[in-house]
């Protein structure tokens, strides 16, 4: 059973626009969320992260949105620039589980010029 | 500071064989982490170390095992190879708290023949 569910495999926006990409999660028992951005051949690379305590957290260009009622969240980049196009995961973690990170299967991004 | 290192960035094994995977930690990082990643199944967790103990492990089968040294300096093995271990598997370290961010290494890509 997937815990943290990102249901569009890929999205595609326009140079300058936003991109929006969503997550849901079941697990009422997560307090951390963090979003993680891949290329090819290379390993996640940190971008923004948001506690359960929250509902937003901003970065220059990157905001996390977090509705715990829905188990939903969202990362909206502002504006969009070609070199986002990458793999974005959102990612889960509660104190229970001693920090162990459970993924979604990732969106594609692809920010067209 | 240094990012995480992983050897070797790729091998190609025979079934059958089995394979040890390096990961060398941020500076100060004591807590290690592994997670496969593939096509259909996405980022998974396969265990953790923290202070030479394994912390914390997935649901991957026995023949997936790691330690960790006093360095913090972690090793995998997988043992018995079978074709399903293809992957990119990836090392990610980080300080004590279990809402530390995650840093992640380039990954080794191994490909089981």
């Amino acid at each position: 059973d997937q815990q943290v569910k990102q249901n569009s495999p890929s999205l595609s926006v326009q140079e300058g626009r936003i991109s929006i990409l969503n997550c849901d999660y079941t697990n009422s028992m997560f307090d951390y969320f963090l979003w993680y951005k891949k290329y090819p051949a290379e390993g996640p690379t940190f971008l923004i992260s948001i506690s359960s305590i929250k509902d937003k957290n901003e970065d220059g260009r990157f905001t996390v949105f977090l509705n715990k009622s829905a188990k939903h969240l969202s990362l909206h980049i502002v504006p969009s620039q070609p070199g986002d196009s990458a793999v974005y995961f959102c990612a889960a973690i509660s104190g229970g589980s001693q920090g162990n990170l459970i993924f979604g299967k990732g969106t594609k991004l692809s920010v067209k010029p | 500071k240094a990012g995480v290192t992983q050897t070797p960035r790729y091998l190609i094994k025979t079934r059958g064989q089995q394979v040890t995977l390096s990961c060398s930690p941020i500076s100060g990082h004591r807590s290690v982490s592994w997670y496969q990643q593939t096509p259909g199944q996405g980022l998974q967790f396969l265990f953790e170390y923290f202070s030479e103990t394994q912390r914390n492990k997935g649901n991957f089968p026995g023949r997936f095992s790691g330690r960790q040294f006093s360095n913090s300096r972690s090793e995998m093995n997988v043992s018995t190879l079978e074709l399903g271990d293809s992957a990119l598997y990836l090392c990610a370290s980080r300080g004590a708290g279990y809402t530390d961010t995650q840093y992640f290494g380039p990954g080794t890509r191994l490909t089981v023949l």
